[in-house]
């Protein structure tokens, strides 16, 4: 079955660097891939979407790629401020009929002053 | 808009009582999630609406939990009996035009509590 991983279970960083969150997939390549920040007792928020077909997407201050040869994406943040503290998660979803999306366990940020 | 509104906040209750969680999906959007998250388990999408039909209960994890979607503004997620190893938050998304589409705009949670 399809397994997701995050690299670390917590990552900090000082603040004006670059933050790299990584995950990695087994099996097949999804459709889709997503990345979302979750803040301690709230719902998710979307960040970003990338398509197998895609390299990289950016907004703003946040950029993924999408390798479906490494099957691994990767998830910056350039300039990282201590706002950007917050839990990251990556989800995959294979976008069959009979599929489900499949989220990581999530990358705890924190980016000290 | 409101964004996704779920209530109550905060359920405990005993085993072996019925649990209903609610769901008020953004106005205009056509798909709606329901997820279950746990510190074991991560968050895990339990089943989807379109157009207020069921597309995928592949993730219910037993005949005990039902989820209905009466009309385009309304759903709830149903568990009976419940059992302590269903303690978890229990979101509910809601998103315009469905997956590898748009994003998903996610409710506050349930956190439900079972003795």
């Amino acid at each position: 079955s399809q397994k997701i991983e995050q690299n670390s279970e917590a990552l900090n960083i000082q603040e004006g660097k670059t933050a790299t969150l990584t995950c990695n997939y087994t099996n097949y390549s999804p459709a889709y891939l997503q990345w979302y920040r979750q803040d301690p007792g709230r719902g998710p928020v979307f960040l970003l979407l990338i398509r197998e077909n895609e390299k990289e997407k950016r907004k703003e201050r946040l950029k993924v790629t999408f390798d479906t040869t490494l099957k691994q994406s990767l998830f910056h943040i350039t300039a990282s401020q201590p706002a950007d503290s917050a839990t990251y998660l990556c989800a995959l979803d294979m976008s069959s009929s009979a599929s489900k999306i499949i989220f990581g366990s999530g990358t705890r940020l924190s980016i000290r002053p | 808009d409101a964004g996704v509104i779920q209530s109550p906040r905060h359920e405990v209750t005993e085993m072996g009582q019925e649990v209903t969680l609610r769901c008020k999906p953004i106005s205009g959007h056509d798909y709606l999630f329901w997820y279950r998250q746990t510190m074991m388990r991560g968050l895990e999408l339990l089943i989807y609406f379109n157009n207020n039909v069921p597309i995928d209960d592949s993730g219910m994890p037993e005949d005990r939990f039902s989820a209905k979607m009466p009309n385009a503004s309304f759903s709830t997620l149903k568990i009976q009996p419940s059992e302590p190893r269903d303690s978890a938050v229990y979101f509910c998304a809601s998103s315009l035009h469905g997956r590898g589409v748009d994003e998903q705009f996610f409710g506050p949670g349930t956190r439900l509590t079972v003795l």
